[in-house]
């Protein structure tokens, strides 16, 4: 059964600092890979896509990696700012089923 | 704004009232998704709907049940729903590749409907 685990759980950082949130999964048969950002209250908002054939995406000050191998993702945010703030959220997509599967995410508080 | 809308934004009911919660999409989209965020938990994965047919019903008690008349539009019926329900409700919409493996692309979400059940 597919697992997903976000650490930190909480970051607090202040602004302009560079920072990395971390997705691991349990099983590394994964079609896919998405990272979404979703303000209190709100729905999700996707940021970025990686097919398990890729090992990046950027956008913007975002940068996503993947290692399918060992099971792990990485989303780099560069130069952070107040509006930054917000719950980060990795969805993995495959394995033995092929729905997403949600990690319970990373508040991130960006401190003016 | 996103292309997905849902109604409404936030309900209260007790547990014996029957409710229905909408959600649309204007993406031009063939598959809609009912997610479930409850408190503390990951989001979890209720009903898909691929080319209007339900492809996927992960273990739902049937106090909840969905309704997709056409591809742009689904709705959850909920009747005599329990306190532990309470949660932020949420639709999504894609594009599914007929005859892959299911949706591949990105799925864009509604804001949701916080839901409270007293």
């Amino acid at each position: 059964k597919q697992e997903v685990t976000q650490i930190p759980a909480a970051l607090s950082v202040p602004e302009g600092e560079n920072l990395v949130l971390n997705c691991s999964f349990t099983d590394s048969a994964i079609y896919n890979l998405q990272w979404f950002r979703q303000d209190p209250g709100k729905g999700l908002t996707s940021l970025l896509l990686i097919q398990s054939s890729q090992r990046e995406q950027t956008s913007g000050r975002l940068n996503a990696s993947l290692d399918k191998s060992s099971g792990r993702s990485t989303l780099y945010i560069a130069a952070s700012q107040p509006g930054d703030s917000a719950t980060y959220l990795c969805a993995v997509r495959g394995g033995a089923t092929n729905k997403l599967i949600f990690g319970t995410g990373t508040l991130l508080a960006v401190q003016p | 704004e996103t292309g997905v809308t849902q109604t409404p934004r936030h309900l209260v009911m007790g547990m014996t009232n029957k409710k229905s919660l909408k959600c649309e999409q204007h993406l031009g989209h063939n598959a809609m998704y009912w997610y479930k965020q409850s408190a503390k938990k990951p989001l979890e994965l209720m009903f898909v709907y691929s080319l209007e047919e339900r492809v996927e019903n992960n273990s739902v008690p049937s106090r909840f049940s969905p309704e997709c008349p056409n591809s742009s539009h689904l709705f959850l019926h909920l009747h005599t729903l329990q306190p532990e329900d309470s949660a932020l409700y949420l639709c999504a919409s894609s594009q599914v590749v007929v005859g892959g493996r299911g949706a591949v692309g990105t799925q864009y979400f509604g804001p949701g409907t916080r839901l409270t059940v007293l």
